[in-house]
């Protein structure tokens, strides 16, 4: 079975700090992506990465930036933390193919905090 | 206009009961289409693709509508455990990379 992990369920942070959320996936897929999700406001897209050192912006990359040093971790970091960045962040993997991403593994999600 | 719209409920139906999601899109240039379900404080996780020509899976059936720009997710003798919310989600381009999801439909099935 996927395993998509991220390595923190909860997290609080302060406004200005420097948060790194970690995301490794065990299946050997060569794309992985980063949302966040807000009620009201569904799923959007922060990154995405479709092989080793490479990354796209999504619809929201404003704040972010991410790595992927190794196919099988994803990181995505907030610069300078800020209160509107409050919200579920999930990351999630697929395998490469004619349809890159009908199908997303998705980790269980970190609630980030900022205070 | 949002790129993929979803009434958010929550729809409240009994065991038993029928019930049908709608969701529209703004791009007709849209190519895949999907449906994800999200149980409370837990990832989303496919249910099903929506092909042209309709598909079944079980009590849940899908369709998509191009001409109007919409999909539809029909769920038939619902139980307890489809309590959830669910989500539309369109893919623009299979090279794209991007798949827009809606803000989700909640369901709650009441005994």
């Amino acid at each position: 079975d996927v395993k998509v992990t991220q390595s923190s369920r909860y997290l609080v942070k302060r406004t200005g700090e420097k948060v790194f959320l970690e995301c490794v996936q065990d299946m050997d897929h060569e794309n992985m992506f980063w949302y966040r999700q807000d009620p009201g406001l569904g799923l959007r897209l922060i990154y995405f990465s479709y092989d080793v050192k490479m990354k796209e912006k999504g619809d929201i990359p404003e704040g972010y930036s991410v790595s992927r040093e190794k196919k099988e971790r994803f990181s995505l970091i907030l610069e300078s933390a800020s209160t509107n960045q409050t919200s579920m962040y999930l990351c999630a993997s697929s395998p490469q193919g004619y349809r890159p991403n009908e199908k997303l593994f998705f980790g269980s999600g970190t609630q980030l905090s900022v205070l | 206009r949002k790129e993929v719209e979803q009434d958010p409920g929550p729809f409240n139906v009994p065991e038993g009961a029928t019930v049908a999601f709608n969701c529209t899109y703004s791009n007709s240039a849209s190519q895949s289409f999907f449906w994800y379900r999200q149980d409370c404080r837990k990832e989303p996780k496919l249910l099903m693709s929506v092909y042209s020509s309709g598909n079944e899976d079980g009590r849940f059936t899908a369709q998509l509508n191009r001409a109007s720009q919409y999909i539809s997710l029909l769920i038939r003798d619902s139980k307890l455990s489809d309590s959830a919310t669910y989500l539309c989600v369109v893919n623009l381009s299979s090279n794209t990379g991007k798949l827009i999801f809606g803000q989700g439909t909640t369901l709650q099935v009441k005994p």
